[in-house]
């Protein structure tokens, strides 16, 4: 159980397109959701929190205009990366939680983007 | 910020041998979490705390809540080859939303 999806597992676009990454939690519903960026050779770090049904919450640095976050139901978020840029090239990890505030975060495989 | 330093930043140690990482952290935290991450894959719970003091096994991991509640402790007995990954060390903040920040990890190459 505690399975989470993401696609694409990896996509490659050119500087100034956007690129949709999902995030699925196959068997539990997950009322929140958590995107991660992972530079190489680097740890995790936290982009932004979705709720479902609500606006996501970003952290400090992170643009919430090139980063569009939609969770529009209890199993799928999505992280738009609008007009990519190479620098935006990295690894992005979803993770999810159910309902209980001490229950894990499940986390995806990641996405590799790269952007040309 | 908070931040959670790991040590050592890499290891190289032969099969069979015994791993010993730590993790440590400017401010207290009430739950300890590790991670194990594969190359170009998500990480992957190995072990979680919830109390200071708290000695968990899981196989051949065992992992130690610090008394203090700033410091982690995660061992691997008799070391083999797939034990090969980074190993993070992770905490939850920000109040109800449970947020989770990761340690630099330790990188582990097992030498069969």
């Amino acid at each position: 159980g505690a399975v989470v999806s993401q696609h694409p597992s990896r996509v490659i676009c050119k500087s100034g397109t956007s690129v949709k990454i999902e995030c699925r939690s196959l068997d539990f519903q997950a009322t929140t959701m958590f995107w991660y960026r992972q530079f190489p050779k680097q740890s995790l770090m936290l982009m932004a929190t979705s709720n479902e049904g609500s606006k996501a919450t970003y952290e400090q640095g992170v643009e919430k205009d090139k980063f569009l976050i939609n969770h529009a139901s209890l199993t799928l978020s999505t992280l738009t990366v609008t007009s990519a840029h190479p620098e935006d090239s990295s690894f992005y990890i979803c993770s999810a939680r159910g309902d209980s505030s001490r229950e894990t975060q499940y986390f995806g495989p990641g996405t590799r983007l790269l952007v040309l | 910020g908070q931040q959670l330093n790991q040590s050592p930043q890499s290891m190289f140690i032969q099969e069979g041998e015994d791993v010993s990482m730590n993790c440590t952290s400017s401010s207290i935290f009430n739950t300890w979490l590790w991670y194990k991450q594969d190359p170009g894959e998500g990480p992957v719970l190995l072990i979680a705390l919830y109390k200071a003091g708290e000695l968990t096994s899981n196989g051949r991991l065992t992992a130690q809540f610090g008394i203090t509640r700033k410091d982690s402790f995660l061992n691997i007995s008799a070391s083999i080859p797939s034990d090969v990954g980074i190993y993070f060390c992770a905490g939850p903040y920000g109040g109800a939303t449970n947020k989770l920040i990761f340690g630099t990890g330790t990188l582990l190459a097992v030498q069969p």
